[in-house]
């Protein structure tokens, strides 16, 4: 039982590349988040998903598109990256949205560096 | 919108002594809840307690317990018996019910224990 994993773990990418990272969760939750984390401002919401084939925005979902073809993957696509978007992705997921069982459990990160 | 405040940058405390890490919030919901995270050094998120606004009592687990003053909205993380190991970021998180479980979080408090 993997949990929530992320690829890739680092990535360094020029102004204007596309990149896509992936989330993946093997434990059946319906729910999956996408967070940015910057110093000091903690963690935003980019996008979500509350099922399979679905998709909505968050706090700042500028300059991303997602995708969730599959239950348990959920795509986070940079089309044309900028240096703004330099910082560390963590994907979650939950099994519930119920109050008291939304603990969300999250993948290791992906440290995004836009030059 | 919800928006949580925690106003210690950092804290520092001595091992096996107590320590509260503040955290205020703002939300128009009647019901919500709250989280806390910890995030150490290798950069993992971590839950630790949920805290209902309906729930009559503090909730604990273990060494923590959170102090839910519902008047004043705030929601204090206690760690007793402080560790070496508890050296690490924390995050206060709040979640409205029609939100699908979305997370908004606080800017977090890096706590560090000296031996």
């Amino acid at each position: 039982n993997a949990g929530v994993t992320q690829t890739p773990k680092f990535r360094v990418l020029k102004t204007g590349q596309s990149m896509t990272l992936l989330c993946a969760q093997d434990m059946n939750h319906e729910y999956m988040y996408w967070y940015r984390q910057d110093p000091g401002m903690g963690l935003r919401l980019i996008h979500y998903s509350v099922g399979e084939g679905t998709t909505a925005k968050g706090e700042v979902p500028d300059g991303y598109n997602v995708s969730r073809l599959k239950k348990q993957n959920f795509l986070l696509g940079l089309e044309s990256a900028a240096p703004s978007q330099t910082s560390v992705y963590f994907c979650a997921s939950s099994y519930s949205v119920a109050q008291k069982d939304n603990e969300q459990f999250f993948g290791p990160g992906t440290r995004l560096t836009v030059l | 919108a919800q928006k949580i405040t925690q106003t210690q940058p950092g804290m520092f405390v001595q091992e096996k002594e107590a320590v509260t890490l503040d955290c205020t919030y703002d939300t128009s919901d009647p019901s919500y809840g709250l989280f806390w995270y910890k995030q150490p050094s290798s950069g993992e998120m971590i839950f630790l307690i949920y805290q209902g606004s309906y729930d009559q009592q503090n909730a604990t687990e273990g060494r923590y317990s959170l102090n839910f003053q519902k008047a004043r909205k705030s929601a204090n993380l206690v760690i007793s018996a402080s560790q070496l190991g508890d050296s690490a970021m924390y995050f206060c998180a709040t979640s409205p019910p029609t939100s699908y479980g979305k997370l908004t979080f606080g800017q977090g408090t890096i706590l560090t224990v000296h031996p």
